[in-house]
């Protein structure tokens, strides 16, 4: 009964280098999300991908990239890391428009 | 994009009181949700309410969806229910889900 899975849980990068957060879903969902939350504040889109194949722009996408690898897996790279991008992590996937959203547990990132 | 305001923004209660958090969207939606955020930031999942009220013990919903707004209630509310509500909604016209800001729920024992 996994549901949405990140990894990792905890990362620490320097200013310039690369990561790529994972995120899978075993739900069959159709739908996934990557959402940043900031200290004190609500959960920005990142990017999403509405179905395999497919990826589109959300509210802050500057300074990432995502692959919708397969239907279950959807990663997001920082691909040179900057202070800003401190934040916490969400992943979420849905089955389809008008369906329940299910999120992961987060992954914390800290750029130093 | 879609706008969704959530209010208040804080809120402060004594165990056993009852509160109502709002939830306002510039839209039609076809996805809305209510989620409750715990201190150690677990969002769980309260309500799906596109429309219509549901209830699950001490919490209630009501969305209003040709008013545009939501409202979720809590009952006799309890330190567990501590944390950040947050409402989301997806608009009809495509697969975004969008966050308000939160509402900061505290109850003091």
């Amino acid at each position: 009964n996994a549901g949405v899975t990140q990894t990792p849980k905890f990362q620490v990068l320097k200013t310039g280098q690369s990561m790529t957060l994972q995120c899978a879903q075993d739900m069959n969902h159709n739908s996934m999300y990557w959402y940043r939350q900031d200290p004190g504040m609500g959960l920005r889109l990142i990017y999403y991908s509405a179905s395999e194949g497919t990826t589109d722009k959300g509210e802050v996408p500057n300074g990432y990239n995502v692959s919708r690898l397969n239907k279950r897996e959807f990663s997001l790279r920082l691909e040179s890391a900057a202070p800003s991008q401190t934040s916490v992590y969400f992943c979420a996937s849905v089955r389809g428009p008008g369906n329940t959203i299910y999120f992961g547990e987060g992954s914390w990132l800290t750029v130093v | 994009g879609i706008q969704v305001e959530q209010s208040p923004p804080d809120l402060i209660l004594q165990e056993g009181a009852n509160s109502t958090l709002r939830c306002n969207f510039s839209d039609s939606v076809n996805n809305l949700q209510w989620f409750h955020q715990n201190p150690w930031g677990q969002l769980i999942n309260l309500f799906y309410i596109p429309s219509g009220t549901k209830q699950n013990g001490r919490l209630s919903a009501t969305t209003v969806a040709t008013e545009r707004y939501s409202l979720l209630y809590i009952s006799s509310s309890q330190t567990t229910d501590s944390g950040v509500y947050f409402c989301a909604v997806g608009e009809t016209s495509g697969s975004r889900l969008t966050f308000g800001e939160g509402t900061q729920l505290t109850v003091n024992p």
